[in-house]
């Protein structure tokens, strides 16, 4: 999974609790996204980060925040937990050469709220 | 909203034929990529397309472009077991003032020995 490992790979949580998600580069990659999965909707961009402490919102922001200190560290926060944020949640990098955007995936996050 | 559309949304195939899968997308496109996802893992890059080709091979794997349809395909010629997996397309196109990748909902493909 090229260089992208994320923690934790399980984890079940109640309503309204925090939870953090973290993901963790070796490639030095500028840039890092966090990406839900669900059935039937495929992968929805929550946030992503074009650099240290530079992060901007995706398609499903609502209840996740997120932030980057370091280069090789990207974190997902969701503040007060729903069930509705139950999903897989999927890491990526890139780094976004001239006309290239390919990028790069963690083996992802399976998240359980009840 | 959804970019990439793929089609069907499942597949079934004997080894050794080929499968072909679908997308079609909305808005104009900076390039489109195909990936792969086997069960219970992240996606993997597969082959990327830019807005001014039309045809683009990789091994057994064949994208065309159509930009005035709005459509790409994907073909896996020869198809082996190993291939089961689901596969998307993705759209990369500017939305503001960044890039981003806009996923469909993917085709699931299966390969029966």
């Amino acid at each position: 999974d090229a260089g992208i490992t994320q923690s934790p790979r399980h984890k079940v949580t109640e309503t309204g609790t925090p939870v953090t998600l973290r993901c963790h580069q070796t490639e030095n990659h500028r840039y890092m996204y966090w990406y839900r999965q669900d059935p039937g909707h495929g992968l929805r961009l929550i946030h992503y980060s074009y650099g240290v402490k530079d992060t901007d919102k995706g398609e499903v922001s609502d209840g996740y925040s997120v932030s980057r200190s370091k280069t090789e560290d990207f974190l997902l926060t969701l503040e007060s937990a729903t069930s509705s944020q139950t999903s897989v949640y999927f890491c990526a990098i890139s780094e976004r050469l001239a006309s290239h955007n390919e990028q790069f995936f963690g083996p992802g996050t399976r998240l359980t709220v009840l | 909203s959804q970019q990439g559309e793929e089609d069907p949304q499942a597949l079934s195939i004997q080894e050794g034929e080929n499968a072909t899968m679908n997308c079609s997308y909305k808005t104009s496109i900076n390039n489109l990529q195909w990936y792969r996802q086997n069960s219970g893992r992240g996606l993997v890059h597969l082959i990327l397309i830019r807005s001014n080709e039309r045809e683009k091979h990789s091994g057994r794997l064949r994208v065309t472009l159509d930009t005035s349809k709005k459509s790409s395909s994907l073909l896996i010629t020869a198809s082996r077991a190993a291939d089961t997996a689901s596969y998307f397309c993705a759209t990369d196109r500017t939305s503001g003032s960044a890039r981003q990748l806009t996923f469909g909902s993917g085709t699931q493909l299966t390969v029966l020995p």
